[in-house]
């Protein structure tokens, strides 16, 4: 069965203080990896997309990589508009339909 | 690019009573879009597919004839959610999929619906 598994639940952080979260996924054949953040009362907005194992994306303080169990974002130096949901999602094996993992809440404390 | 509106953003209306939430890509053609469901600190939940010209399709438990999807066009999809009672107030997100027909998703800002 395909399933996304995020980790921690919720993590919080000093500003500055760099730290990684995880997604660990199991799908036959992976066709996407996504990340998301989603501040409170907003919808899911799209990061990155992962396709194979040793990818990295960045974008500001976050980068993105995957391997073929898990994806990590890293978050480098994060200041408190970083705070948000983190989302990470596989397409489910009918292609259309995306497997959400439950998130991670990130909260940055200046 | 790859935007997608959602309207309105929110809604309170009695028991009863039907709602209409607009879900519109607005800088491509969406041939597939997807009605969430969000309750607090949770993760999205997936209702329904909508497949431009043709029937959505449903995730197990979700009433057909409760929410009733249109995707008349490329880049307009409906949610109705019908004879609204207060245990379907939640936040009801849409998403699209990009005109590069990738997996990737493309979400609207969302609809916070509360119903007295």
């Amino acid at each position: 069965e395909d399933q996304v598994t995020q980790s921690p639940e919720a993590l919080r952080l000093q500003e500055g203080e760099s730290s990684s979260l995880n997604c660990s996924y199991t799908v036959s054949g992976l066709r996407g990896l996504f990340w998301y953040r989603q501040d409170p009362g907003k919808g899911p907005e799209f990061l990155f997309t992962l396709y194979s194992a040793g990818e990295e994306k960045e974008k500001e303080r976050l980068k993105a990589t995957l391997t073929k169990k898990e994806s990590f974002l890293h978050i480098t130096a994060p200041k408190p508009e970083d705070s948000a949901t983190y989302l990470c999602a596989v397409p489910g094996s009918g292609y259309n339909k995306l497997i959400f993992g439950a998130g991670t809440r990130l909260a940055v404390h200046p | 690019g790859a935007v997608v509106s959602q309207h309105p953003s929110r809604v309170i209306c009695k028991s009863g009573t039907s709602v209409k939430i607009e879900c519109r890509s607005l800088d491509f053609q969406a041939t597939t879009m997807f009605w969430y469901r969000q309750f607090p600190k949770q993760s999205l939940m997936l209702m329904a597919t909508s497949n431009e010209g043709s029937k959505a399709t449903y995730e197990q438990g979700v009433e057909k004839d409760k929410f009733l999807i249109n995707h008349a066009s490329l880049t307009l999809s409906t949610l109705t959610v019908t004879s609204a009672h207060p245990e379907d107030s939640s936040f009801y997100i849409c998403s699209a999929r990009g005109g590069t027909e990738g997996p990737e998703q493309f979400f609207g800002p969302g609809t916070r619906l509360t119903v007295l």
